[in-house]
């Protein structure tokens, strides 16, 4: 079984300034993690995704996240928030072998900038 | 990246009578569908995995009796919520994968609201 936590249900930064939202995992076998944000009222639109290459993972909008084994962690970063970041964001996590299987997600952090 | 359609977007419904939500895979046959539930301010959880020509599993503590699940063909999943209650209430999103390996498309979710 795997599973993801999300530390800090709310995270606010002010315009210009870094985005950091954590994410730990906990997963038995290798795991391939993902980033989502949400908008109000809408579905889920990738980030970007880790599927065992390279550690550093860059996304869409300026969002990047490192995989880091040693540190069960995948934590997302952005080095300069936009009014337009603000969204909830959820990370999640599979595992490979036979089938294709769903995703478990964190809680979710909401994130606010402010101007 | 591939497209998931969900109908209806928003349906509102009295206690007691059956809903049912659409979700369609737009250009890509889809031999597994997952169904999620979203809740005010919490995060997504898994309630059934839908397999073209099988039986749906569902999630512990989802009753099959009430979320009836069907994926009748390649490309459409539809989920009915039977004899709905407020506490249906909610947002429920499906989601399959794409050609790529482990990278999930998230329909735009359905906002049920029982009254």
């Amino acid at each position: 079984a795997q599973s993801v936590t999300q530390l800090g249900s709310h995270v606010s930064v002010s315009e210009g300034a870094l985005v950091l939202l954590r994410c730990n995992y906990s997963s038995s076998v290798p795991p391939y993690l993902f980033w989502y944000v949400q908008y109000p009222n809408q579905g889920l639109q990738l980030l970007l995704k880790y599927t065992s290459a390279a550690t550093l993972v860059k996304g869409i909008n300026g969002f990047e996240a490192e995989f880091k084994k040693s540190e069960t962690s995948f934590h997302l970063t952005k080095p300069s928030a936009h009014m337009s970041d603000a969204a909830e964001y959820f990370c999640a996590v599979t595992t490979g072998g036979t089938g294709r299987r769903a995703l478990t997600f964190g809680s979710g952090t909401r994130l606010q900038v402010q101007p | 990246g591939a497209v998931v359609s969900q109908h209806p977007s928003w349906v509102i419904c009295k206690s007691g009578t059956s809903v049912k939500i659409e979700c369609r895979s737009l250009d890509f046959q889809a031999t597994t569908m997952f169904w999620y539930r979203q809740f005010p301010k919490q995060s997504l959880m898994l309630m059934a995995t839908s397999n073209e020509g099988s039986k749906a599993t569902y999630e512990q503590g989802v009753e099959k009796d009430k979320f009836l699940i069907n994926h009748a063909s390649l490309t459409l999943s539809t989920l009915t919520v039977t004899s709905a209650h407020p506490e249906d209430s909610s947002f429920y999103i499906c989601s399959t994968y794409g050609r790529s390996s482990y990278e999930q498309y998230f329909g735009p979710g359905t906002r049920l609201t029982v009254t």
